[in-house]
C-alpha cells in the first residue's frame, strides 16, 4: 500500500522556469491539498481539491496552478518560478467519510529556485 | 479569517519533566482542532484530534473554548518525543484544508 507519494523529492530550478510537482494517492480519497512549509511560517495552504475537476484557492495561491483530472493525482505547477517559491511542498489527502477529518501527508518535495 | 498561534518556537525540557506546548486559536465558528507531529526525516502525521478526546503516546490535549486554547500536554517527557509539533485548525464542515500554527520545536534533553 503506497499511500500518498510525491515526486520529485528534490528539485533545483532557475528563476522563470516552469516546474511541476506531482502528487499521487492510492486510497481514492476525494480531498487533496497542497501546502508549503517555510521557516517562521509553518505550513500554509496553497490549493485544495474536493474531487476531480474541482479545485479552490487556499491561503497562498499566487504563482501556482493546479489541476485534477483524475482522483488520484493532484499536480502543482509553478508557471514561472521565483526565489520566494523556494520551500518544502507537502501534498495531503483526506477521505470524505472519515469521522475525524484526518489528513495524510506525503513525504514532501524540497524545491530550490536559484 | 481563522488563525492559530503557537507562542514558543523552541521548547527544551529534560527527560521525565512535564511538557506543555501551547496553542491558541481565533475562529468565530466551531472549529476542529488537531495536533500534528513531524519527527526528524519523517512525514507529518496526526498526533491528536480534539473530537476524539484520546491519549496518544502519553499526550493529551483539551479544547478550552472559553480561552480558545488547545494546549498539548504530557506528564513525563521521553527522548523520543523530540520533534516539531504543529497545532492546526479546520473550519467545521467543508472541504477546505487546515490552518497551521508556526510550530514548536520540542527538544527533550537526557
Amino acid at each position: 500500500d503506497a499511500g500518498i507519494t510525491q515526486s520529485p523529492r528534490y528539485k533545483i530550478t532557475e528563476t522563470g522556469r516552469q516546474v511541476t510537482l506531482m502528487c499521487h494517492q492510492t486510497w481514492s480519497h476525494s480531498y487533496m491539498f497542497w501546502y508549503r512549509q517555510d521557516l517562521g511560517h509553518g505550513l500554509r495552504l496553497i490549493y485544495y481539491s474536493a474531487a476531480a475537476d474541482i479545485t479552490d484557492k487556499g491561503e497562498v495561491p499566487d504563482g501556482y496552478v493546479v489541476s485534477r483530472s483524475k482522483t488520484e493525482n493532484f499536480p502543482l505547477t509553478l508557471e514561472s518560478a521565483t526565489r520566494s517559491q523556494t520551500s518544502v511542498y507537502f501534498c495531503a489527502s483526506r477521505d470524505t467519510g472519515g469521522a475525524y477529518n484526518e489528513q495524510f501527508f506525503g513525504p514532501g518535495t524540497r524545491l530550490t529556485v536559484l | 479569517a481563522q488563525r492559530v498561534t503557537q507562542p514558543e518556537k523552541l521548547l527544551s525540557v529534560f527527560k521525565g519533566a512535564p511538557v506543555e506546548l501551547k496553542c491558541n486559536y481565533s475562529y468565530s465558528g466551531s472549529p476542529e482542532l488537531f495536533w500534528y507531529v513531524q519527527y526528524s526525516r519523517q512525514r507529518l502525521q496526526l498526533l491528536l484530534r480534539h473530537i476524539s478526546r484520546e491519549s496518544i503516546k502519553g499526550f493529551t490535549a483539551d479544547l478550552n473554548k472559553g480561552e480558545t486554547s488547545f494546549h498539548l500536554k504530557k506528564p513525563f517527557a521521553q527522548e523520543e518525543d523530540s520533534a516539531m509539533y504543529y497545532c492546526a485548525l479546520k473550519r467545521g464542515g467543508g472541504a477546505d484544508g487546515l490552518t497551521f500554527g508556526k510550530g514548536t520545536h520540542l527538544i527533550i534533553q537526557p
